[in-house]
């Protein structure tokens, strides 16, 4: 199993773009999450879905969509970056309906412009 | 919802000592306590958990207790090597919500 795995590993953005951060799972787990990481502010839950076809919002959603549309995938949607964006990003996933033993992506670094 | 509070921030120690982390939260209706090491440039990695319904769980050389009256638990190392150097972060969930994350505390171990 490959586990968590996140595309990119870096990104660079100017002020206004949009992408995609990929996360994807092999281990058929029903939940799954965004985190952002910042310097001396722990990991803050972006979004969240305990599974296919179900997302809610965590502690910091704005500026972020997500979709589930499949177990495996949970893409992070960023509309038009902002400079207050700029943070390590981390995917993680949990076996059961809820964040237990959760299983971390190797993060996407992302700067914004 | 849950409030999460880590101390110390940053906390040295002699190889060879004891390193202690501790963590309060809000909701006395937590259940899950688990703690994720963070090494430089990796990814967050489970050490060790604890849910409500037990006071204290070893796993070789380290530790951690819960108090669930005055809703503190804490990580403990014993025996500490260099390897243990990192950031170690505690979280709490109450029922089947979404974790709550500590800010962290980066652990150096001093040869």
């Amino acid at each position: 199993n490959a586990g968590v795995t996140q595309t990119p590993k870096f990104q660079v953005l100017k002020t206004g773009q949009s992408m995609t951060l990929q996360c994807a799972q092999d281990m058929n787990h029903e939940y799954m999450s965004w985190y952002r990481q910042d310097p001396g502010m722990g990991l803050r839950l972006i979004h969240y879905s305990v599974g296919a076809g179900i997302t809610d919002q965590g502690e910091v959603p704005n500026g972020y969509n997500v979709s589930r549309s499949t177990t495996e995938d949970f893409p992070l949607r960023l509309l038009s970056a902002a400079p207050s964006q700029t943070s390590v990003y981390f995917c993680a996933s949990s076996g059961t309906g809820s964040p237990d033993t959760q299983y971390f992506g190797p993060g996407t670094r992302l700067t914004v412009l | 919802g849950e409030n999460v509070e880590q101390h110390p921030s940053t906390l040295s120690v002699q190889e060879g000592d004891s390193a202690v982390i501790k963590c309060t939260y809000s909701d006395s209706a937590s259940n899950y306590f688990p703690w994720y090491k963070q090494e430089l440039g990796k990814r967050p990695q489970l050490i060790i958990d604890i849910r409500s319904n037990v006071g204290e769980k070893k796993d070789q050389r380290i530790a951690v207790t819960l108090n669930k009256t005055a809703k503190h638990f804490s990580l403990h190392i014993t025996e500490t090597q260099p390897e243990d150097s990192a950031v170690y972060f505690c979280a709490a969930r109450f029922g089947n919500e979404k974790l709550t994350f500590g800010t962290g505390t980066r652990l150096t171990i001093i040869p």
